[in-house]
């Protein structure tokens, strides 16, 4: 069965600094791979997501996310923190069907 | 304007309550999912519904009964709650539960208090 980890529960950045949150992966075929982002008070809202094609995968608001066979990660990354990216981020994959594993999510501290 | 509505956005319901929770999809997609999302834990997928037919329960209690009337519509129904049952419900819908490369666009949640 697939699962998730994200390392850091809580990461902390100035603004104008790079962002590097953490995802590990685990599954048994090709996976499908995302990142989603939860803001105070609402639901989740995709970001970027991983289906084979290119493994750099660009997403909504300068993130970005490499997928690394080897090393089973797909960090998401953003060169320049800014503070509306101060929220909460799930990274999940699904193996084939729809069955989507979350990871427990690391929230985005960006102070001034 | 997320395209999945969730209504009502707060509930505050006793132990002997009943309630329902509702979700409505503009999107046209056929597969819809009800999330459980407490403090500290990862999301929890408590049911899926695929053409409208119940197609997972993930050995949730029975105090919690969903309901599909067609792909755009999904209730959950609430009956003799627990306090560890507060939490934040959240709705998703997806083009089809068999096309795992498609996201998930979800709704802005129930917070649910039970007392």
């Amino acid at each position: 069965a697939q699962s998730v980890t994200q390392l850091g529960s809580h990461v902390s950045v100035s603004e104008g600094a790079l962002v590097l949150l953490r995802c590990n992966y685990s599954s048994s075929v090709p996976p499908y791979l995302f990142w989603y982002v939860q803001y105070p008070n609402q639901g989740l809202q995709l970001l970027l997501k991983y289906t084979s094609a290119a493994t750099l995968v660009k997403g909504i608001n300068g993130f970005e996310a490499e997928f690394k066979k080897s090393e089973t990660s797909f960090h998401l990354t953003k060169p320049s923190a800014h503070m509306s990216d101060a929220a909460e981020y799930f990274c999940a994959v699904s193996e084939g069907f729809q069955k989507l594993v979350f990871g427990t999510g690391t929230r985005l501290l960006v102070s001034p | 304007e997320t395209g999945v509505t969730q209504t009502p956005r707060h509930l505050v319901m006793g132990m002997t309550n009943k309630k329902s929770l509702k979700c409505e999809q503009h999107l046209g997609h056929n597969a819809m999912y009800w999330y459980k999302q407490s403090a500290k834990k990862p999301l929890e997928l408590m049911f899926v519904y695929n053409f409208k037919e119940q197609t997972e329960n993930n050995s949730v209690p029975s105090r919690f009964s969903p309901e599909c009337p067609n792909s755009s519509h999904l209730f959950l129904h609430l009956h003799t709650l627990q306090p560890e049952d507060s939490a934040l419900y959240l709705c998703a819908s997806s083009p089809d539960r068999d096309r795992g490369e498609s996201p998930l666009h979800f709704g802005n949640g129930t917070r649910l208090t039970v007392t």
